[in-house]
């Protein structure tokens, strides 16, 4: 079946630091992979997005490379701000399937502080 | 440049009442998406629809029902409330399935949730 695990959090990071989120999954087909980000009290919105290996998502200074080999799409920033503070979640979907839902692993709880 | 909509944001319930969950969109959106938020397990999905008058079983589909009489919304109900049905609900829309078409690869947009709490 179709799967996305992630690291556990919450993770804390102090201002300027650097940010790698681990994100692997397992998957039937050729799935698409995405990180959203939830802010506080708000629904999810898409932060990056890669549709097929070796692509690179990147958004407000976030990055991922979908990693075909290694099943992997990590998150990486090269410094954090406060604002950045969220839950993230690693997502696929996968072409063909009827339902065009998301699978969504368990979420990243950032806080970073000043 | 309201997106989508969900009514209401916060309710609390005792166990066997029943209510109905309502989201909107006005991006005329064809698929729609009910999913529910728990601590530590990500978002799971309920039920979905991929046009109007069309609804299916998704991950997590007992003790809920759904309706799409009108392309823009997409009703979720509770029979008979249970405290395990304590979560938040997060409607979600697309054009598409989120694929991996480079031309249907459209993001799934949320709405704010809504907090449900059942007694």
């Amino acid at each position: 079946g179709n799967s996305v695990t992630q690291m556990e959090g919450p993770v804390t990071l102090s201002e300027e630091a650097f940010l790698t989120i681990n994100c692997t999954y397992t998957a039937t087909g050729y799935p698409s992979l995405f990180w959203y980000v939830q802010y506080p009290g708000e629904g999810l919105q898409l932060l990056l997005k890669a549709t097929k290996a070796d692509d690179k998502g990147s958004n407000k200074g976030f990055e991922a490379t979908y990693r075909k080999e290694t099943t992997s799409f990590h998150l990486e920033k090269g410094s954090v701000q406060v604002s950045d503070s969220a839950v993230y979640f690693c997502a696929l979907t996968v072409y063909g399937g009827s339902q065009g839902n998301l699978i969504f692993g368990k979420g990243t709880k950032l806080s970073v502080k000043p | 440049n309201a997106g989508v909509t969900q009514t209401p944001k916060f309710r609390v319930l005792k166990t066997g009442q029943s209510m109905t969950l309502l989201c909107a969109q006005d991006m005329n959106h064809e698929y729609m998406y009910w999913y529910r938020q728990d601590p530590g397990m990500g978002l799971r999905l309920i039920h979905y629809s991929v046009g109007e008058g069309t609804t299916a079983k998704g991950e997590v589909p007992d003790g809920y029902n759904v309706s799409r009489l009108k392309k823009q919304n997409f009703l979720l109900g509770l029979e008979s409330a249970a405290p395990s049905q304590t979560s938040v609900y997060f409607c979600a829309s697309s054009y598409t399935p989120s694929t991996g078409l480079q031309n249907s690869n459209q993001p799934q947009h949320f709405g704010d949730g809504t907090r449900l709490s059942i007694l």
